[in-house]
């Protein structure tokens, strides 16, 4: 069975970066046909994806924020990671990470919640 | 940007049918969308209902069903129960490689 787990600081101060990693077990990211995507949701809002990364280490990002969003691999540790720069009170949600498919079945970890404040 | 529209709310009374879209602020939504459907309740992760415009996920009751109708993805429940009262999310697969969440339905059983 495919699991992940977001992990990460809880609390992020303002204009610094939020750094979050996703361990992905049963399952390896270096598979073809998946991507590993960060989907994040405001308190008392919708959905809104990020960004995701192909297992090949190609990246598509939301326009929206792609000037602060970095997604990496390392597959050496079956994890993957977001970086989202110069954060305010808007960024606070909470994060989800997921593998993503065309044509195959979605899996979500289970989401973290960080707080962006001084 | 493209925005995907869904119907702000929606009730449905227990044991009935209803349909739930998913459409493009322009445009059609088709097959090659890879329309997806979620289900999540408070303080939960989102449930993977539908993949790939009808593909039901696993452990989904088949009561559950997506399809394209007309120009708009739709998820249709049949035989509404007291535990269907949800938000349901749609999300479209652009040819840029970019994903794009629609609002959100919250769903009523009453």
């Amino acid at each position: 069975q495919v699991q992940l787990q977001e992990s990460g600081p809880g609390l992020v101060k303002p204009s610094e970066t939020l750094s979050l990693t996703c361990t992905v077990s049963g399952a390896s990211i270096s598979s073809s046909g998946y991507y590993w995507g960060w989907i994040r949701q405001p308190p008392g809002k919708g959905l809104e994806w990020i960004g995701n990364i192909y297992y090949s280490g190609t990246t598509y990002y939301n326009p929206s924020l792609k000037s602060r969003v970095t997604i990496s691999l390392d597959m050496s540790k079956n994890q993957f990671s977001l970086q989202l720069s110069s954060v305010t009170a808007a960024d606070t949600a909470v994060y989800y990470c997921a593998r993503l498919s065309l044509w195959l079945e979605d899996y979500w970890g289970q989401g973290t919640l960080v707080s962006v404040a001084s | 940007q493209t925005v995907v529209t869904q119907e702000p709310s929606f009730s449905v009374s227990p044991g009935g049918t209803v349909t739930l879209t998913c459409g493009l602020s322009s445009g059609s939504v088709s097959p090659s969308y890879h329309p997806s459907w979620y289900q999540q309740t408070p303080g939960q992760a989102p449930r993977t209902l539908i993949y790939s415009t009808n593909s039901r996920s696993s452990g989904v009751p088949d009561r559950f069903s997506g399809s394209i109708l007309g120009n708009k993805a739709a998820l249709t429940i049949r035989g509404a129960q007291a535990d269907d009262e949800s938000h349901y999310y749609c999300v479209l697969y652009m040819d840029s490689g970019i994903w794009v969440f629609g609002g959100g339905t919250k769903l009523t059983v009453l």
